[in-house]
Protein backbone atom coordinates (compact mmCIF):
# COMPACT_ATOMS: atom_id res chain seq x y z
CA UNK A 1 0.00 0.00 0.00
CA UNK A 2 1.37 3.48 -0.50
CA UNK A 3 2.15 5.85 2.75
CA UNK A 4 3.87 8.78 2.73
CA UNK A 5 6.86 9.70 5.59
CA UNK A 6 7.54 13.08 6.79
CA UNK A 7 10.39 13.83 8.82
CA UNK A 8 10.30 15.97 11.81
CA UNK A 9 6.54 16.84 13.25
CA UNK A 10 8.06 20.02 14.21
CA UNK A 11 10.65 22.06 12.50
CA UNK A 12 11.49 25.75 13.56
CA UNK A 13 13.25 28.20 11.44
CA UNK A 14 14.24 31.60 12.11
CA UNK A 15 12.39 34.69 9.95
CA UNK A 16 15.28 34.86 6.79
CA UNK A 17 16.09 31.06 7.00
CA UNK A 18 15.89 28.47 4.13
CA UNK A 19 12.67 26.61 5.34
CA UNK A 20 13.22 22.22 4.26
CA UNK A 21 10.44 20.41 5.26
CA UNK A 22 11.31 16.82 4.05
CA UNK A 23 8.61 14.03 2.83
CA UNK A 24 9.24 10.60 1.06
CA UNK A 25 6.70 8.63 -0.29
CA UNK A 26 6.78 4.54 -1.43
CA UNK A 27 5.87 3.56 -4.36
CA UNK A 28 7.26 1.59 -7.40
CA UNK A 29 5.40 3.43 -9.76
CA UNK A 30 5.53 7.47 -9.11
CA UNK A 31 2.50 8.76 -7.86
CA UNK A 32 1.28 12.11 -8.04
CA UNK A 33 2.43 14.22 -5.56
CA UNK A 34 1.12 17.50 -3.38
CA UNK A 35 2.04 19.85 -0.82
CA UNK A 36 -0.91 21.41 1.03
CA UNK A 37 -1.00 24.00 3.99
CA UNK A 38 -3.32 24.14 7.03
CA UNK A 39 -3.55 27.46 8.80
CA UNK A 40 -5.46 27.62 12.27
CA UNK A 41 -8.61 26.92 11.84
CA UNK A 42 -8.74 26.97 8.50
CA UNK A 43 -8.91 24.42 5.45
CA UNK A 44 -6.05 23.19 3.61
CA UNK A 45 -4.97 25.08 0.74
CA UNK A 46 -2.89 23.68 -2.58
CA UNK A 47 0.99 24.55 -2.69
CA UNK A 48 1.98 22.96 -5.43
CA UNK A 49 1.43 19.66 -6.81
CA UNK A 50 3.55 16.90 -9.73
CA UNK A 51 2.01 15.42 -12.28
CA UNK A 52 4.70 14.07 -13.88
CA UNK A 53 5.70 17.30 -16.05
CA UNK A 54 9.11 18.81 -14.47
CA UNK A 55 10.33 17.66 -11.88
CA UNK A 56 10.93 21.30 -9.97
CA UNK A 57 7.27 22.48 -9.17
CA UNK A 58 7.14 25.74 -8.07
CA UNK A 59 4.18 26.92 -5.73
CA UNK A 60 2.33 29.82 -4.40
CA UNK A 61 4.08 32.02 -1.70
CA UNK A 62 7.41 31.37 -2.50
CA UNK A 63 7.43 27.14 -2.08
CA UNK A 64 8.90 24.90 -4.62
CA UNK A 65 9.49 21.32 -4.76
CA UNK A 66 11.69 18.89 -6.65
CA UNK A 67 10.78 15.60 -7.27
CA UNK A 68 13.68 12.89 -6.83
CA UNK A 69 12.41 9.58 -8.27
CA UNK A 70 15.61 7.60 -7.17
CA UNK A 71 15.20 8.63 -3.58
CA UNK A 72 11.57 8.52 -3.89
CA UNK A 73 11.30 12.18 -2.65
CA UNK A 74 9.04 15.30 -2.93
CA UNK A 75 10.73 17.96 -0.16
CA UNK A 76 9.48 21.15 -0.14
CA UNK A 77 11.89 24.48 0.56
CA UNK A 78 11.30 27.98 0.53
CA UNK A 79 14.91 30.52 0.28
CA UNK A 80 13.50 33.02 3.18
CA UNK A 81 10.72 32.04 5.95
CA UNK A 82 8.52 34.93 6.41
CA UNK A 83 6.77 34.42 10.06
CA UNK A 84 3.46 34.07 7.64
CA UNK A 85 4.36 30.64 6.96
CA UNK A 86 4.01 29.28 10.41
CA UNK A 87 1.57 26.22 9.77
CA UNK A 88 0.84 22.79 9.47
CA UNK A 89 2.08 21.39 5.99
CA UNK A 90 1.00 18.37 4.48
CA UNK A 91 2.24 16.34 1.74
CA UNK A 92 0.45 13.81 0.15
CA UNK A 93 0.10 11.32 -2.98
CA UNK A 94 -2.52 9.57 -5.72
CA UNK A 95 -1.42 6.93 -6.56
CA UNK A 96 -1.36 5.97 -10.26
CA UNK A 97 -4.67 4.77 -11.27
CA UNK A 98 -6.48 5.42 -8.23
CA UNK A 99 -9.76 8.16 -8.41
CA UNK A 100 -7.85 10.96 -6.79
CA UNK A 101 -8.13 9.99 -3.23
CA UNK A 102 -5.39 11.79 -1.72
CA UNK A 103 -2.91 9.63 1.32
CA UNK A 104 -1.64 12.15 3.70
CA UNK A 105 1.56 12.32 5.86
CA UNK A 106 0.93 13.39 9.36
CA UNK A 107 1.83 16.57 8.85
CA UNK A 108 4.90 18.72 10.00
CA UNK A 109 4.43 22.13 12.21
CA UNK A 110 6.49 25.13 10.97
CA UNK A 111 7.20 27.62 13.35
CA UNK A 112 8.74 30.93 12.58
CA UNK A 113 10.88 33.27 14.84
CA UNK A 114 11.76 36.44 14.51
CA UNK B 1 -17.15 30.75 -6.51
CA UNK B 2 -17.28 31.28 -2.50
CA UNK B 3 -15.64 27.81 -1.86
CA UNK B 4 -16.15 24.55 0.02
CA UNK B 5 -18.35 25.16 2.88
CA UNK B 6 -19.23 22.81 6.26
CA UNK B 7 -21.58 22.92 8.28
CA UNK B 8 -21.53 22.73 11.80
CA UNK B 9 -18.01 24.05 12.43
CA UNK B 10 -18.25 22.20 15.54
CA UNK B 11 -20.36 19.75 17.18
CA UNK B 12 -20.59 18.29 20.99
CA UNK B 13 -22.57 15.04 21.18
CA UNK B 14 -23.10 12.26 23.63
CA UNK B 15 -21.34 8.79 23.32
CA UNK B 16 -25.09 7.30 21.29
CA UNK B 17 -26.28 10.29 19.71
CA UNK B 18 -26.43 10.57 16.06
CA UNK B 19 -25.03 13.16 14.25
CA UNK B 20 -25.40 15.05 10.88
CA UNK B 21 -22.74 17.19 9.01
CA UNK B 22 -23.28 19.19 5.84
CA UNK B 23 -20.78 19.79 2.81
CA UNK B 24 -21.33 22.62 0.01
CA UNK B 25 -19.07 21.45 -2.63
CA UNK B 26 -17.74 24.33 -5.21
CA UNK B 27 -20.60 24.79 -7.72
CA UNK B 28 -20.02 22.86 -10.42
CA UNK B 29 -17.67 20.63 -8.76
CA UNK B 30 -18.79 16.73 -9.76
CA UNK B 31 -16.36 15.10 -6.74
CA UNK B 32 -16.85 15.28 -3.18
CA UNK B 33 -14.71 13.59 -1.08
CA UNK B 34 -14.82 13.18 2.90
CA UNK B 35 -11.56 12.71 4.85
CA UNK B 36 -11.30 12.64 8.66
CA UNK B 37 -8.38 13.84 10.55
CA UNK B 38 -7.41 13.19 13.98
CA UNK B 39 -5.03 15.19 16.17
CA UNK B 40 -1.78 14.72 15.56
CA UNK B 41 -2.10 13.05 12.24
CA UNK B 42 -3.08 13.90 7.91
CA UNK B 43 -6.32 13.48 6.89
CA UNK B 44 -7.57 10.02 6.01
CA UNK B 45 -9.93 9.23 2.81
CA UNK B 46 -13.02 8.55 3.61
CA UNK B 47 -15.47 8.30 0.75
CA UNK B 48 -15.97 9.85 -2.43
CA UNK B 49 -18.73 10.86 -4.48
CA UNK B 50 -19.10 11.59 -8.81
CA UNK B 51 -22.00 13.35 -8.94
CA UNK B 52 -24.47 11.55 -6.67
CA UNK B 53 -22.64 8.59 -7.12
CA UNK B 54 -20.94 6.86 -4.07
CA UNK B 55 -17.80 5.29 -6.03
CA UNK B 56 -15.10 4.40 -2.69
CA UNK B 57 -15.81 3.49 0.56
CA UNK B 58 -12.65 3.52 2.80
CA UNK B 59 -12.63 0.44 5.35
CA UNK B 60 -12.55 3.40 8.30
CA UNK B 61 -16.58 4.26 7.47
CA UNK B 62 -18.18 1.38 9.46
CA UNK B 63 -21.31 0.64 8.76
CA UNK B 64 -22.47 3.20 11.42
CA UNK B 65 -21.11 6.19 8.73
CA UNK B 66 -23.65 6.81 6.03
CA UNK B 67 -22.84 9.59 3.23
CA UNK B 68 -25.09 10.29 0.69
CA UNK B 69 -25.16 13.25 -2.19
CA UNK B 70 -28.72 12.99 -3.66
CA UNK B 71 -29.02 15.59 -6.38
CA UNK B 72 -25.11 16.15 -6.74
CA UNK B 73 -24.49 19.01 -5.20
CA UNK B 74 -24.69 18.57 -1.40
CA UNK B 75 -23.47 15.79 0.68
CA UNK B 76 -24.49 15.03 4.29
CA UNK B 77 -22.24 12.51 6.09
CA UNK B 78 -24.09 10.68 9.21
CA UNK B 79 -22.60 9.14 12.22
CA UNK B 80 -25.10 6.50 14.09
CA UNK B 81 -24.66 5.54 17.57
CA UNK B 82 -21.37 7.74 18.05
CA UNK B 83 -18.22 6.73 19.90
CA UNK B 84 -15.52 8.66 21.56
CA UNK B 85 -13.45 7.30 18.85
CA UNK B 86 -15.48 9.09 16.12
CA UNK B 87 -13.86 12.39 17.58
CA UNK B 88 -11.57 14.05 14.57
CA UNK B 89 -12.01 16.83 12.51
CA UNK B 90 -14.38 15.99 9.47
CA UNK B 91 -13.38 17.68 6.41
CA UNK B 92 -15.08 17.52 2.84
CA UNK B 93 -13.08 18.47 -0.16
CA UNK B 94 -14.72 19.06 -3.60
CA UNK B 95 -12.97 18.56 -7.25
CA UNK B 96 -13.92 19.53 -11.14
CA UNK B 97 -13.77 15.34 -11.33
CA UNK B 98 -11.69 16.13 -14.60
CA UNK B 99 -10.15 12.60 -16.16
CA UNK B 100 -7.24 11.34 -14.12
CA UNK B 101 -5.95 12.08 -10.89
CA UNK B 102 -3.97 15.75 -10.88
CA UNK B 103 -7.44 17.26 -10.16
CA UNK B 104 -6.94 19.90 -7.79
CA UNK B 105 -9.23 18.77 -4.81
CA UNK B 106 -10.42 22.02 -2.46
CA UNK B 107 -11.02 21.95 0.99
CA UNK B 108 -13.43 23.05 3.72
CA UNK B 109 -12.77 24.67 6.87
CA UNK B 110 -13.70 20.96 8.38
CA UNK B 111 -16.41 20.27 11.20
CA UNK B 112 -14.79 19.58 13.98
CA UNK B 113 -16.66 16.31 16.17
CA UNK B 114 -16.40 16.14 19.98
CA UNK B 115 -18.09 12.91 21.37
CA UNK B 116 -18.32 13.46 25.22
Amino acid sequence: AQSVTQLGSHVSVSEGALVLLRCNYSSSVPPYLFWYVQYPNQGLQLLLKYTSAATLVKGINGFEAEFKKSETSFHLTKPSAHMSDAAEYFCAVSPPGSQGNLIFGKGTKLSVKP
Amino acid sequence: DTGVSQDPRHKITKRGQNVTFRCDPISEHNRLYWYRQTLGQGPEFLTYFQNEAQLEKSRLLSDRFSAERPKGSFSTLEIQRTEQGDSAMYLCASSLGLAGTTDTQYFGPGTRLTVL
